[in-house]
């Protein structure tokens, strides 16, 4: 079935990048996901990528696919306070694009 | 756009009570979405919709939960009866035409 998994916590000085990374297991996946939630509030999609791109950037955002690995990272260019929040990767499948999540990583941005 | 809603927002009810969460997708969405936030268990996908009909419910956890959509911009999930392992934050999510999901602000349930 499928598998979606990320590291918990990441915790990087203002200013500085990040980056989250992901691995699923569904090489079926036509859409990889990520979504961002703030403490007490719901999933704000943040961006997504498409199964035959390797790269996309939006702004200070940048998603990186790889997909012979199954692998998908987020990096975030200077990282800002108002960063801090769980960030949530996702695949998805079939027709209804259903979506599969990982546990979510925990950025902290320290002052 | 009002965005997907959902309400309450907050509930907290006694063990055996019937609990209904409600949802509104976006206007012209035909796809919603009911999933289940938790500690141990992350994000899961409880059922689907597509044009009020449901589709997969294989993640609904029992029979003590339902799920309607009576029309085309209204859900509701319910619990009946209610248990303390039901405690969590249920979101409501839509799209169109399988897009991407948008997701409303959850309703935070505790069960005592």
């Amino acid at each position: 079935g499928e598998d979606v998994e990320q590291s918990l916590f990441l915790s990087v000085r203002e200013g500085d990048s990040s980056v989250i990374n992901c691995t699923y297991t569904d090489s079926s996946s036509t859409y990889l996901y990520w979504y961002k939630q703030e403490p007490g509030a719901g999933l704000q999609l943040l961006t997504y990528i498409f199964s035959n791109m390797d790269m996309k950037q939006d702004q200070r955002l940048t998603v990186l696919l790889n997909k012979k690995d199954k692998h998908l990272s987020l990096r975030i260019a200077d990282t800002q306070t108002g960063d801090s929040a769980i960030y949530f990767c996702a695949e998805s499948s079939g027709s209804a694009r259903q979506l599969t999540f990982g546990s979510g990583t925990q950025l902290t941005v320290l002052p | 756009d009002a965005g997907v809603i959902q309400s309450p927002r907050h509930e907290v009810t006694e063990m055996g009570q019937e609990v209904t969460l409600r949802c509104k997708p976006i206007s012209g969405h035909d796809y919603l979405f009911w999933y289940r936030q938790t500690m141990m268990r992350g994000l899961e996908l409880l059922i689907y919709f597509n044009n009020n009909v449901p589709i997969d419910d294989s993640g609904m956890p029992e029979d003590r939960f339902s799920a309607k959509m009576p029309n085309a911009s209204f859900s509701t999930l319910k619990i009946q009866p209610s248990e303390p392992r039901d405690s969590a934050v249920y979101f409501c999510a839509s799209s169109f035409l399988g897009d991407t999901q948008y997701f409303g602000p959850g309703t935070r349930l505790t069960v005592l």
